[in-house]
């Protein structure tokens, strides 16, 4: 079965120090790949995605994340990190040649100290 | 515009009463999704629709859980016959079309809980 897995369920950093979250996926195929972000009190809202092409991507906030194919992976990084980054950050993946649901992580719960 | 929204905000049931949660996508959005959270977890899928149809319903987890969606638009899950498993944060997700290149976009949930 696909699964998507996130390493580090608890991450906590102060503020500047720059930020790596890892999520790799099981399925073989062509992916769509998100990453969505929960701040406290909010909806969940997309950070950034990729579908095809340049395999940096750039989202809102300074985040990217880099698709590396042959290892299945989609980290999330950051290079300096701000108290408003404390979040609840999900990995999400779904297969391009259907019409199927998105796969989630488990989520990694950021916290960033003042 | 208006995004995703959905009623109640929390609901807290008796086991064994049925509840009904309600979404309103965002418009024209034909693509509809269900999902669960639960405690430290990640979002399980339940059901996706696109316009009324429900081409995959692989993700409800019994028979007591069913969806529909109505006029293209509002939809509502329900759960029959409640168990405290099934307390959990119930979201909802729309998209322009369809799953496999559209963002999704998420409203608050409905927080249930299950006595």
């Amino acid at each position: 079965a696909q699964s998507v897995s996130q390493h580090n369920h608890h991450v906590i950093l102060s503020e500047a120090a720059s930020l790596e979250l890892g999520c790799n996926y099981s399925y073989g195929g062509t992916v769509n790949l998100f990453w969505y972000v929960q701040y406290p009190g909010q909806h969940l809202q997309l950070l950034l995605k990729y579908f095809s092409g340049d395999p940096l991507v750039k989202g809102i906030k300074g985040f990217e994340a880099e698709f590396i194919k042959s290892k299945f992976s989609f980290n999330l990084r950051k290079p300096s990190v701000q108290w408003s980054d404390t979040a609840e950050y999900f990995c999400a993946v779904n297969k391009r040649d259907s019409n199927y649901q998105l796969i989630w992580g488990a989520g990694t719960k950021l916290i960033i100290k003042p | 515009g208006a995004g995703v929204s959905q009623s109640p905000s929390n609901k807290v049931t008796e086991k064994g009463k049925d509840v009904e949660l309600r979404c309103d996508p965002i418009s024209g959005h034909t693509a509809l999704y269900w999902y669960r959270q639960s405690l430290g977890q990640g979002l399980e899928f339940l059901i996706y629709f696109q316009g009324n149809s429900a081409p995959d319903k692989s993700g409800l987890p019994s028979d007591r859980f069913s969806a529909e969606r109505t006029g293209g638009s509002v939809s509502t899950l329900t759960i029959q016959r409640t168990q405290q498993e099934d307390s959990a944060v119930y979201l909802c997700a729309s998209s322009l079309s369809g799953p496999s290149t559209d963002t999704q976009y998420f409203g608050p949930g409905t927080r249930l809980t299950v006595l």
